[in-house]
């Protein structure tokens, strides 16, 4: 199975400021077609997940453009330019590539400082 | 709008079976393939099972151990979850989930199984 690890854990940011969170996999995301099947998810609290990010970098319709995702390979990041409060809850990796299991990262809380 | 409402859970024995159901409108349902997720309270999300567009393709996570079966029905834009055999691990909320672009495109509120005596 691919392990997924996130870091931090938590995360604590005044409002406005910047926010990074790292996703990395046991093995290599890329899958035969090309395609890197790696998605960030939040889950604000008492809410269900919703997707932000959807093949390591394209933004989910909706999702304001502070929200960013990079990386390749192995090692991802989900950045967020300016922090807002709606932004708090809990943010996850999942891999698609490898499957099954598809697998999540532990998760990150986020909150404001 | 999308929307995917869950329902089925409740409070079940050791040993007991639940058979949990989704519901999805506003979505090309029978153009994806589904999953149910599901979340130990205050813990992370697990995946669980995926069924192909066609439903002819099902696949389980390793901890359902034969216990589980998903079904679809895409002229009822339905999916649903066989649960036999739950054991207090099971205990979660479990979600359905679409797969446009992969998993988790959208989610439905969840519907809570909770394995007790």
């Amino acid at each position: 199975d691919v392990v997924m690890t996130q870091s931090p854990l938590s995360l604590s940011v005044p409002l406005g400021q910047a926010a990074s969170i790292s996703c990395r996999s046991s093995q290599s995301l890329v899958h035969r077609t090309g395609n890197t099947f790696l998605n960030w998810f939040l889950q604000r609290p008492g809410q269900s997940p919703r997707r932000l990010i959807h093949l390591s970098f394209i933004r989910e319709s909706g999702v304001p453009d502070r929200f960013s995702g990079s990386g390749s390979g192995s090692d991802f990041t989900l950045n967020i330019s300016r922090v807002e409060a709606e932004d708090v809850g809990v943010y996850y990796c999942m891999q698609g590539t490898h499957w099954p299991p598809y697998t999540f990262g532990q998760g990150t809380k986020l909150d404001i400082k | 709008e999308v929307q995917m409402v869950e329902s089925g859970g409740g409070l079940v024995q050791p040993g007991g079976s639940l058979r949990l159901s989704c519901v999805a409108s506003g979505y090309n349902f029978n153009i994806y393939p589904m999953h149910w997720v599901r979340q130990v309270p205050g813990k992370g999300l697990e995946w669980v099972s995926r069924i192909s567009d066609d439903g002819r393709s099902a696949t389980y996570a390793n901890f359902v151990k034969g216990r589980f079966t998903i079904s679809r029905d895409n002229a009822k834009n339905t999916v649903d979850l066989q649960m036999n055999s739950l054991e207090s691990e099971d205990t979660a909320v479990y979600y359905c989930t679409g797969d446009a672009n992969s998993l988790g495109d959208a989610w439905g509120p969840g519907t809570t199984v909770t394995v007790s005596s």
